[in-house]
């Protein structure tokens, strides 16, 4: 068991580009959570999907941000036309099922310049 | 709004004495609570979880205590050690779908 992983680690960015952020959960993992993070906060919660559907959406930030587990494995989150605000910690978490414990990948640290 | 709360941005303690970690949500249907430790740079790391048919869980030199009525709960770590410096948040749901974190306790432990 590797953990949960996120790709990439650290991305900067231009104020108006797109960016994806990738994180593989836990293997045997249903649940999978995006969170953001800013600082002196605790996360915040975004959206979260059972296998490929995606439960929750309403907590996005906003219609620039989208999700995605196309076959409930891998999940992608993505920003577009990103601003100044979007700067934050990205989180990803799984879990084997509701009621379970999350666990935490390290992170996507977002820069917009 | 902050459903979850952590008042106390940061504690020291002496190695060795206990780390006494509190937290206060709003919604009463909240009834599946986690800690999690998070170091700089790093991803929160899971330490203690507890539902709400339950007033207490152990787990080594971490406990966390429920309190429904006033709720409530607390983290308590003993005996506390260096390596437990860190930012310790609290987290809480409604059927373990989405969760609410608070806003962290900056724990130092003092050698």
């Amino acid at each position: 068991d590797t953990g949960v992983s996120q790709d990439p680690r650290h991305k900067i960015t231009k104020r108006g580009q797109n960016v994806t952020f990738r994180c593989d959960p836990i293997s045997e993992h249903n649940r999978l959570y995006w969170y953001r993070q800013t600082l002196g906060q605790g996360p915040e919660f975004l959206t979260y999907f059972q296998n490929e559907a995606q439960l929750e959406k309403s907590r996005l930030l906003s219609d620039r941000f989208s999700a995605e587990r196309p076959k409930g494995s891998f999940s992608t989150l993505e920003i577009q036309r990103t601003e100044q605000g979007d700067s934050a910690m990205y989180l990803c978490a799984s879990s084997l099922a509701p009621g379970y414990e999350q666990y935490f990948g390290p992170g996507t640290r977002l820069t917009v310049t | 709004d902050q459903q979850v709360k952590q008042n106390s941005p940061s504690l020291s303690v002496q190695e060795g004495r206990i780390s006494i970690l509190n937290c206060d949500y709003t919604n009463s249907m909240f009834d599946y609570f986690l800690w999690y430790k998070k170091y700089p740079a790093e991803g929160p790391t899971f330490l203690i979880s507890i539902s709400s048919i339950k007033d207490k869980n152990e787990d080594g030199r971490f406990t966390v205590f429920l309190n429904k009525s006033a709720k409530h709960l607390s983290l308590h770590i003993v005996p506390s050690q260096p390596g437990d410096s860190a930012v310790y948040f609290c987290a809480a749901s409604e059927s373990g779908n989405q969760f609410y974190f608070g806003t962290g306790t900056s724990l130092t432990v003092i050698p």
